[in-house]
């Protein structure tokens, strides 16, 4: 089955609302991380972050590692936020492997 | 980021054969390829520990990776499919399953 899911698929905000952004994994995660991506673009690591919460800029991840979930929340939106972030997982299974999250896919409006 | 250089940055092929090139400058041990289709995540298809290839992914047999040195990466493609085609990504990490990874800015291959 697929180990890493989040939600919501997509999401459209006004500039200045907050986001959440769920990542839900189904294996150990050794590492998790969070990345950007604008369209056409590269992959931006934001935050890695396989326990506890951390902080960066508008940026809050809070990851549970007993109940396999991190949290993306995104404070003050803005137009430049817009794009697709995805979540992903380092699991150790005898074979080393990142695997990445379908992704959420935010708009910010004006 | 200059820190993961890739070329060429975008590829139009007919049925040839082309590589692709990563060089990292992190010092990082561990080295990736991931492929992207279209309005998808990532998948790995290759990883490097120490020029030791530790995963190989079940990619087709038309795709070959090389790795000359630590912080060099290649990925030889023969004879190109139309399903080949994506943006194919470089990555690092300090070590395997351990430390950020970090992306290059990919290669986007079209094959006609």
């Amino acid at each position: 089955g697929q180990q890493v899911q989040q939600s919501p698929a997509s999401l459209v905000l006004q500039e200045g609302e907050n986001a959440e952004l769920q990542c839900n994994f189904s294996s150990t995660a050794t590492q998790l991380q969070w990345f950007y991506q604008s369209p056409g673009g590269s992959l931006v690591s934001l935050l890695s972050n396989p326990s506890g919460t951390k902080h960066t800029g508008r940026l809050t991840s809070t990851t549970v590692t007993k109940e396999r979930r991190s949290s993306l929340h995104i404070s003050s939106s803005q137009t430049t936020d817009s794009g697709t972030y995805l979540c992903a997982i380092a699991v150790n299974t005898g074979n080393y492997k990142y695997v990445f999250g379908a992704g959420t896919r935010l708009k910010v409006i004006a | 980021n200059t820190k993961i250089t890739q070329s060429p940055r975008y590829l139009i092929l007919g049925r040839a054969n082309k590589s692709l090139e990563c060089e990292q400058h992190l010092g990082h041990n561990a080295m990736y390829w991931y492929k992207q289709s279209a309005e998808k995540p990532p998948e790995l298809m290759f990883l490097y520990n120490l020029k030791q290839l530790i995963r190989n992914e079940t990619v087709p047999s038309r795709f070959i990776p090389e790795c000359p040195d630590s912080s060099k990466l290649l990925l030889h493609i023969s004879a190109v499919d139309p399903e080949d085609s994506a943006v194919y990504f470089c990555a690092s990490s300090p070590t395997v399953n351990t430390g950020q990874l970090y992306f290059g800015e990919g290669s986007k291959l079209t094959v006609l």
